[in-house]
């Protein structure tokens, strides 16, 4: 089955700065990757996803990720942080119709 | 229009009984799934329906729980004679046909067993 691997459990990023959050994955046929947002007491909400097409993949928020297929990464970052993008953020990998989550990255943005 | 909606948003019980959550899915959405999201084991898969049908039900952790779908819609997730390991959130998400299409979730139910 695919995997993704998630680097960094918590990341924490001035209001303004780059955010970057890492995303492996293991995966013998092409992957479908996706990044989701979870806020505080709320379900997981889709950023992006990577099907097929175009490698840099434009989300909601001003996020964007990178599909590299030769260092098997799928990235998600930021330019300029927001005091509401501190919340948890899940990479995930579809397995035939299911997806497979990685730990969750929590993000807290300092003023 | 309506999201993913979930029933009870808590739910606190004693160790022992029985518990029912519910999904009602996004209106013609014919995939449903169930997850699940705790401290020891992150978001966990546990069962997919398509229609009324759950050809993938892998992810149940014990013969105690089990789900149902009726009418292609509402889904109950029911455990059994609860266990302190089963608190956790229990999310639900729905999609439209096609794999790779977005799986929208629900607020999740967070379950407390004492």
């Amino acid at each position: 089955a695919q995997s993704v691997t998630q680097l960094g459990s918590h990341v924490s990023v001035s209001e303004g700065a780059l955010v970057l959050l890492r995303c492996n994955y293991s995966s013998s046929v092409p992957p479908y990757l996706f990044w989701y947002v979870q806020y505080p007491n709320q379900g997981l909400q889709l950023l992006l996803k990577y099907t097929t097409g175009a490698t840099l993949v434009k989300g909601i928020n001003g996020f964007e990720a990178e599909f590299k297929k030769s260092e098997t990464s799928f990235h998600l970052t930021k330019p300029s942080a927001h005091m509401s993008d501190a919340a948890e953020y899940f990479c995930a990998v579809l397995n035939d119709y299911k997806l497979s989550f990685g730990a969750g990255t929590t993000v807290t943005v300092r003023a | 229009g309506a999201g993913v909606s979930q029933s009870p948003s808590n739910k606190v019980t004693e160790k022992g009984k029985d518990v029912e959550l519910r999904c009602d899915p996004i209106s013609g959405h014919t995939a449903l799934y169930w997850y699940r999201q705790s401290l020891g084991q992150g978001l966990e898969f546990l069962i997919y329906f398509q229609g009324n049908s759950a050809p993938d039900k892998s992810g149940l952790p014990s013969d105690r729980f089990s789900a149902e779908r009726t009418g292609g819609s509402v889904s109950t997730l029911t455990i059994q004679r609860t266990q302190q390991e089963d608190s956790a959130v229990y999310l639900c998400a729905s999609r439209m046909t096609g794999s790779y299409n977005e799986q929208f979730f629900g607020p999740g139910t967070r379950l407390t067993v004492l």
